[in-house]
């Protein structure tokens, strides 16, 4: 069965310091995704990056870039120089298979950024 | 262009009510979808349609069903409410080939 972890239910970081959260999957399917999607305490669902698993290179949108090692079914993502504004919830998620239909989501990891 | 919009954004039902969230897109999405949100955890898929006539369930399917008569609208129909319904709602929607969901600002739910 698929399946997203994230284990750090919450995470400190100081600002303009870098942080990585950390997200493992399980799938069998040889083309699936990666997802990364923030929510902040107004609710709405923000996605900030995407991998594909036939990407060869990590994906990077602005600050935000994805840490992804195939082999150890890890996606990690990696956000520089954080800002009082990246205090949210962030939450992993994988498409399954080559349609993509179904998306599930890991439980999320609570980001405090501290001024 | 308005996204993907939902109403209501808050309800509060008595158990054994019946309901409908509803949700709309204006970006001739083919593909849309339902998820929860039960508080401290992540979203669970209810149903999703890949277009106009097709559906099907996803994770928690139970206690609930769609329909999908136009790509702009995928509403969602609560039958029998029950407190374990209580819920944080979002709609979703995504282009064919472009892997990347909108979502709406959400249905809180709440079922006593």
């Amino acid at each position: 069965a698929q399946k997203i972890t994230q284990t750090q239910p919450g995470m400190f970081v100081q600002e303009k310091e870098a942080v990585t959260l950390d997200c493992t999957y399980d799938t069998s399917d040889q083309s699936y995704g990666l997802f990364w999607y923030k929510q902040p305490s107004s609710g709405e669902m923000i996605f900030l990056i995407y991998q594909g698993s036939y990407d060869e290179q990590n994906a990077t949108e602005g600050r935000y870039s994805l840490n992804f090692q195939k082999a150890r079914k890890s996606a990690n993502l990696v956000i520089s120089a954080s800002q009082l504004g990246d205090s949210a919830m962030y939450f992993c998620a994988m498409r399954e298979g080559t349609g993509g239909f179904k998306t599930i989501f890991g439980a999320g990891t609570r980001l405090f950024v501290k001024a | 262009n308005a996204g993907v919009t939902q109403t209501p954004k808050f309800r509060i039902l008595k158990i054994g009510q019946s309901m409908t969230l509803q949700c709309t897109q204006d970006m001739n999405h083919n593909y849309m979808y339902w998820y929860r949100q039960d508080p401290g955890m992540g979203l669970k898929l209810i149903y999703y349609s890949v277009g106009a006539g097709i559906t099907d369930k996803g994770e928690v399917p139970n206690g609930y069903n769609v329909s999908r008569s136009t790509t702009e609208d995928f509403p969602l129909r609560l039958e029998l409410a029950a407190p374990s319904q209580t819920s944080v709602y979002f709609c979703a929607s995504r282009e064919g080939q472009v892997y990347e969901q909108y979502f709406g600002p959400g249905t809180r739910l709440t079922v006593t």
